[in-house]
């Protein structure tokens, strides 16, 4: 059972374009929807995160959009730059047992072409 | 940077060996995590543990084990690994804001 759905799995942009990656979740207890990026050979790192009183939240580049009606959320990355060339996750989480379970989707491979 | 270590970075061994990855965090939260990655895959948790003394399986069924006798330590065992458990192990911790902290991962070849 897929708790959190993402699309595209890849993407190729070209520098200064707009990637938007897309997220898709079922468990309304899921309270907590963090970005991670993940470059070969390292662990996934946090780009951004929001919380379901929240419709939008920027960082820099970084944009979350969360719908919570739709129970969608997704990040965009402004000005995009061939350092952005990664692997991109959304997650969700919820308290199960007093333990945050982070859920994962499957991924997106962003290219940021020259 | 995350406080966050994993070693070995890479391990290559044969069938049925007995090996420990191991997972230190310094920065003392109570919550630590082990994931299986196959390479640009989707991330799937094998143990969670929410402080010293517990441990819980997660939701990708792994024959590996897990202990957390320390609050730092959290050290994931195979006791005869197979070439099925070729991946990537990442360790993660976690603060009370849920915030999710990942060691650099352990990339594990079994031949």
């Amino acid at each position: 059972q897929q708790q959190v759905k993402q699309s595209p799995q890849s993407l190729i942009v070209q520098k200064g374009g707009i990637p938007i990656i897309n997220c898709a979740y079922e468990n309304t207890a899921f309270d907590y929807f963090p970005w991670y990026q993940q470059f070969p050979g390292k662990g996934p790192a946090l780009l951004i995160a929001i919380r379901p009183d929240v419709s939008e939240k920027k960082e820099g580049r970084f944009t979350i959009s969360f719908n919570k009606s739709a129970k969608q959320f997704s990040l965009h990355i402004m000005d995009s730059q061939p350092g952005d060339s990664a692997t991109y996750f959304c997650a969700a989480s919820s308290r199960i047992q007093g333990a945050q379970k982070l859920v994962f989707g499957q991924g997106t491979r962003l290219t940021i072409n020259p | 940077e995350a406080d966050i270590y994993q070693t070995p970075r890479y391990l290559v061994i044969g069938t049925g060996k007995k090996i420990t990855l191991e997972c230190s965090q310094t920065m003392g939260h109570d919550k630590m995590y082990w994931y299986q990655q196959d390479p640009g895959m989707e991330l799937h948790l094998i143990h969670y543990s929410y402080g010293v003394n517990s441990t819980e399986k997660g939701d990708l069924s792994s024959e590996s084990t897990v202990s957390r006798i320390r609050t730092e330590h959290f050290p994931l065992t195979l006791e005869s690994a197979r070439p099925s458990h070729t991946s990537q192990y990442l360790c993660a911790s976690s603060e009370s804001l849920g915030v999710w902290f990942f060691g650099p991962g352990t990339r594990l070849t079994v031949l």
